[in-house]
């Protein structure tokens, strides 16, 4: 069964930078390409940034390019974001989800984790 | 970017009957969309990809189709457990994008 597990989600200030961990299990993780997701509170969903399976392919939305780094450790099954300069607009859950196919070139989402709190506010 | 648009924003139906949800995508997506349910408290599941296709261990009364930028999901006969709200999503075009979402819920 897939698992794919957030954390790192904390309340932090304007301005400062956070990073969140995926733990994956239960599917060979290095097969597929995985995706970073956030939803505001009571709002809908946003794409915020993909991976490939090899991390040749990366792409960001355009409210975080610049700001925002996706990697992952297939060696550790884990995936990754860090956020810098994070502003009170970047207040969302964010979900790990896994996509069915190697390339992140057309995602969609198999498998999403539990999300990772974060609040941006001074 | 292509915008998703959903409709209606709640859809009120009772358990056994039959629900319809509609999304339209603003410019031509193929058949490259996916449909999630999202409960409260939990991450979205999803139930349909490339339009018609039924994602592993989702029931047959869940249907998607599609006319041009047209689409939509059919649940046939409304279970308890369906009420929920439920988004589409385009991955024809980057960035992928998603609709506002339909609230569905007990009438």
């Amino acid at each position: 069964e897939v698992h794919l597990v957030e954390s790192g989600g904390d309340l932090v200030q304007p301005g400062r930078s956070l990073r969140l961990s995926c733990a994956a299990s239960g599917f060979t993780f290095d097969e597929y390409a995985m995706h970073w997701v956030r939803q505001a509170p009571g709002k809908g969903l946003e794409w915020v940034s993909g991976i490939s399976w090899n991390s040749g392919s990366i792409d960001y939305a355009d409210s975080v390019k610049g700001r925002f780094t996706i990697s992952r450790d297939n060696a550790k099954n884990s995936l990754y974001l860090q956020m810098n300069s994070l502003r009170p607009a970047d207040t969302a859950l964010y979900y790990c989800a896994k996509d069915p196919n190697y390339s992140s070139s057309a995602p969609r989402f198999d498998h999403w984790g539990q999300g990772a709190l974060v609040t941006v506010s001074s | 970017e292509v915008v998703m648009t959903q409709s209606p924003a709640t859809l009120s139906v009772s358990p056994g009957e039959r629900a319809t949800l509609s999304c339209r995508a603003s410019q031509n997506v193929n058949y490259n969309l996916a449909w999630y349910q999202q409960k409260p408290g939990q991450a979205p599941r999803l139930l349909i990809s490339d339009a018609y296709t039924r994602a592993t261990g989702i029931p047959a009364r869940f249907s998607g189709s599609a006319s041009g930028t047209e689409f939509t999901l059919t649940i046939s006969s409304l279970q308890s457990e369906d009420f929920a709200v439920y988004y589409c999503q385009q991955y024809n075009n980057w960035p992928p994008t998603f609709g506002q979402g339909t609230k569905l819920e007990t009438k």
